[in-house]
């Protein structure tokens, strides 16, 4: 069983929509959960992270962490073309050296 | 504020060969980690550079070896490829404050094993 396990989709949305990615992970020790967006042909970037439970919003984007459920959610609002790319999870424990990531989920928003 | 560079931006290589790639960390960063990411995969820790002295290493055979520089950057150093080493390698580079979490991401080198 992979650490973290990620829908890699594609999952495919008309603009507008509401999208909800997710992850789920089996290590208890996690407790910095990140979401990185990942455009064809670059780098991951980092767009938010939360560190142990609870919700952060951060304009249309908003991320949950259940650590009871070992699941955590993005939620984008109002989604657009230009959202279209690769989402990934990633989680890391506390003083922990790596990172570890989903396998990505392929978002296609059309206009 | 300069971000994350990588180079080369692609190669290719036969089975067999060693490759050398390199990352530039961004101004003030001293950490610097190397990523496997295989298409359609989430990128897999490799191993993590810390003030010249590697401090964490992920399921990699030897044959991946690094070096961090006193500048901070650094350099993935891959022997004997394998057609499954082909993959985009990236780097990240960040701090050893309390936001150790928040990595930035070079663009990437393209490496394909024939």
């Amino acid at each position: 069983q992979k650490e973290v396990e990620q829908d890699p989709g594609p999952l495919s949305v008309p603009e507008g929509a509401i999208v909800s990615l997710n992850c789920t992970y089996s290590n208890s020790a996690f407790q910095y959960f990140m979401w990185y967006r990942q455009y064809s042909r670059k780098g991951p970037e980092l767009l938010m992270y939360t560190y142990s439970s609870g919700n952060k919003e951060d304009g249309r984007f908003t991320a949950q962490v259940d650590k009871s459920s070992k699941y955590i959610s993005l939620f984008i609002r109002d989604s657009q073309p230009s959202d279209s790319a690769t989402y990934l999870c990633a989680m890391r424990a506390t003083g922990g050296f790596k990172t570890i990531f989903g396998a990505g989920t392929r978002l296609f928003v059309k206009a | 504020e300069t971000g994350v560079t990588q180079s080369p931006t692609h190669l290719i290589k036969t089975r067999g060969q060693q490759v050398t790639l390199r990352c530039s960390s961004q101004s003030g960063h001293n950490t610097v980690s190397w990523y496997q990411q295989a298409l359609g995969q989430g990128p897999q820790f490799i191993f993590q550079y810390y003030r010249e002295e590697e401090n964490g290493r992920g399921n990699f055979p030897p044959r991946f070896s690094g070096l961090q520089f006193p500048n901070y950057s650094s350099e993935l150093n891959v022997n004997a490829l394998e057609l499954d080493d082909s993959a985009l390698y990236l780097c990240a580079s960040s701090t050893d404050s309390g936001r150790a979490y928040e990595q930035f991401f070079g663009p990437g080198t393209r490496l394909t094993v024939l």
